[in-house]
């Protein structure tokens, strides 16, 4: 069955810091990985990875994909009160159109 | 363009009742789909459709049914409601783009059955 793990399940700090989000999963024939920011209403597309050691990068938020460690990491530098949210991974399933979401990290930055 | 529209916003039924939950894009993508999102059990997939004319059931399909009959609108159909289909309901959209599919949400469905 595919399994997406999303580590830590939650993680508070404060205005500056910066933190690394992780993903891994277990998805058969994976293609490409989707991250997700949700408030508190829909989840907000941030990024897709196709590709291994490519980063892909957008203001202070950046992310990575390791096809081979089967693993994803969101990264956000210098941290807002803006940022606080929920983070979600979603690798394609079989390479189709279909996700599978993970249960997603909780971010909050205090001022 | 207005992206991936839901309606209604919120929404109380009685155990037993029926109701269509509407999903609209204007994107022109092939791919919709419907996913509920219940408190620690993150987004689960409970339908979706490649086309026009085009559905398959997802993780989660009993007691909804859709159609897909243009490539613009995607209900979902409550068929007889019942307390445990208390969630949000959201709606997507996605599109190939770059060696996968980008997926975009609408804003939501809270539905309370009572």
């Amino acid at each position: 069955e595919d399994k997406v793990v999303q580590s830590p399940l939650s993680l508070v700090v404060h205005e500056g810091d910066t933190v690394t989000l992780n993903c891994s999963y277990e998805v058969t024939n994976f293609r490409s990985l989707l991250w997700y920011k949700q408030e508190k209403k829909a989840p907000t597309f941030l990024f897709m990875l196709t590709s291994s050691g490519i980063e892909k990068k957008s203001g202070r938020l950046s992310s990575i994909l390791d096809k081979k460690e089967l693993f994803s990491i969101l990264n956000i530098t210098a941290t807002q009160t803006g940022d606080s949210a929920v983070y979600l991974c979603a690798p394609d399933q079989g390479g189709s159109e279909k996700l599978v979401f993970g249960k997603g990290t909780k971010l909050t930055v205090n001022p | 363009n207005a992206g991936v529209t839901q309606t209604p916003k919120f929404q109380v039924l009685k155990t037993g009742q029926s109701m269509t939950l509407q999903c609209a894009q204007d994107m022109n993508h092939e791919y919709m789909s419907w996913y509920r999102q219940d408190p620690g059990m993150g987004l689960r997939l409970i339908h979706y459709s490649v086309g026009a004319g085009i559905t398959d059931q997802g993780e989660v399909p009993n007691g909804y049914n859709v159609s897909r009959s243009t490539t613009e609108d995607f209900p979902l159909r409550l068929l007889s409601a019942a307390p445990s289909q208390t969630s949000v309901y959201f709606c997507a959209s996605s599109y190939y783009s770059g060696g996968g599919y980008e997926q975009y949400f609408g804003p939501g469905t809270r539905l309370t059955v009572t």
